[in-house]
């Protein structure tokens, strides 16, 4: 059972690249989303979706992308990779409001 | 508005009792959650209470919740150097239509020396 799966893992990038971090579920769950993870500031939410087709924006969405054609899929995509972004993200999956979220093992993402 | 503060340090002695402390603002929460996130890895849950509850326990965790001071504690029996990681305590405001609402904290860093 994989549960929340998220590549790469580690990531440096250039200021200006762009790239995308890929996150899975196997376990059919309809909300998914995407959090940043910064010292002392705890999680703060990018971009959620309730199920495929549909997506919305969180607290920090500037400078990324989202979309979910598939109920197993939610890519976060960085249009220009800016020093700011530099940070952990991890993305989660539940199977609805008010159930458990599932957190994938992480992305460390440098942009020098 | 919404906020979660936990103080961003603790250290231990390995047996000791560890207690995490959380403060709160949405009176309105439902779920209060603890979550637990060990070196290099992703959080994991490892309690949570619901609101109509006060306390709740799981083996060596023990869960307090005072809702008029609006504060969430974890308390770890017999501490291990297993146990170091950071704590998130994270809220559910009433209400809210989507699991975006979850509000998490900082981050305690629990550090347990053996």
């Amino acid at each position: 059972n994989a549960g929340v799966t998220q590549t790469p893992k580690f990531q440096v990038l250039k200021t200006g690249q762009s790239m995308t971090l890929q996150c899975a579920q196997d376990m059919n769950h309809e909300y998914m989303s995407w959090y940043r993870q910064d010292p002392g500031m705890g999680l703060r939410l990018i971009h959620y979706s309730v199920g495929a087709g549909i997506t919305d924006q969180g607290e920090v969405p500037n400078g990324y992308n989202v979309s979910r054609s598939t109920t197993e899929d939610f890519p976060l995509r960085l249009l220009s990779a800016a020093p700011s972004q530099t940070s952990v993200y991890f993305c989660a999956s539940s199977r609805d409001r008010r159930n458990t979220i599932y957190f994938g093992e992480g992305s460390w993402l440098t942009v020098v | 508005g919404e906020d979660v503060e936990q103080s961003l340090f603790l250290s231990v002695r390995e047996g000791d009792s560890s207690v995490i402390n959380c403060t709160y603002t949405d009176s309105s929460s439902t779920y209060l959650y603890w979550y637990k996130q060990e070196p290099g890895a992703g959080l994991q849950l490892l309690t949570y209470i619901f609101s109509n509850m006060d306390m709740k326990q799981d083996q060596r965790l023990t869960v307090l919740l005072n809702k008029k001071d609006k504060h969430l504690s974890l308390r770890i029996a017999d501490t291990q150097t297993g146990d170091s990681a950071i704590y998130f305590c994270a809220e559910t405001p009433r209400g809210r239509t989507s699991y975006d609402k979850v509000i998490f904290g900082p981050g305690t860093s629990l550090s347990v020396i053996p």
